[in-house]
């Protein structure tokens, strides 16, 4: 079955602290993966994509995700997070084909100024 | 790129009342898909159109629930009647799949109370 876990319901950081939250899936075949983000009040928006190539993949804001087709994982990176980052973060798998994306159950990060 | 509208903002409305929330996808995006979050269940896929033609509907709660797109430009997402336990953030997001995944970019969402 296809599936996204993310294991971090809610982490809670101090500013300027590095950030790595985990997500991994489970999809049969190729796979395109995304890491959304939530801030509050707001709806989803696109942080970061991975569909071939490089699998250390460059988002908006500093954010930096690896995807790791052994471990099947696609876990989102910053080295340094500020106050801004409290959000929620959705890490998102689909097909190759298919645009059905399926969701994990998202991470609420606070940053603590 | 106005990106993708839904209205209400907000919708409060007694139990036993109709709700229609209304969604227009990005122009050119031939995928349109409808969400709801709650902090219970997170973010769940209702329903998704490829060309105005439902693809999937089993995220569908019950038969309360319906959706429609008449054309490339609108879709409406319907609960009739409204229960309490239907409040949530409803979300609709469109995206154009030319032959690859690509990303959904979502609406500001319609935040609806049943009382």
């Amino acid at each position: 079955a296809q599936s996204v876990s993310q294991h971090n319901h809610h982490v809670i950081l101090s500013e300027a602290a590095s950030l790595e939250l985990g997500c991994n899936y489970s999809y049969g075949g190729t796979v395109n993966l995304f890491w959304y983000v939530q801030y509050p009040g707001q709806h989803l928006q696109l942080l970061l994509k991975y569909f071939s190539g490089d699998p250390l993949v460059k988002g908006i804001k500093g954010f930096e995700a690896e995807f790791i087709k052994s471990k099947f994982s696609f876990n989102l990176r910053k080295p340094s997070v500020q106050w801004s980052d409290t959000a929620e973060y959705f890490c998102a798998v689909g097909g190759s084909s298919a645009s059905k994306i399926i969701f994990g159950s998202g991470t609420r990060l606070s940053i603590r100024p | 790129d106005a990106g993708v509208i839904q209205s209400p903002r907000h919708e409060v409305t007694e139990m036993g009342q109709e709700v229609t929330l209304r969604c227009k996808p990005i122009s050119g995006h031939d995928y349109l898909f409808w969400y709801r979050q709650t902090m219970m269940r997170g973010l769940e896929l209702l329903i998704y159109f490829n060309n105005n033609v439902p693809i999937d509907d089993s995220g569908m709660p019950e038969d309360r629930f319906s959706a429609k797109m008449p054309n490339a430009s609108f879709s409406t997402l319907k609960i009739q009647p409204s229960e309490p336990r239907d409040s949530a953030v409803y979300f609709c997001a469109s995206s154009g799949d030319r032959g690859q995944n690509q990303p959904q970019h979502f609406g500001d969402g319609t935040r609806l109370s049943i009382l």
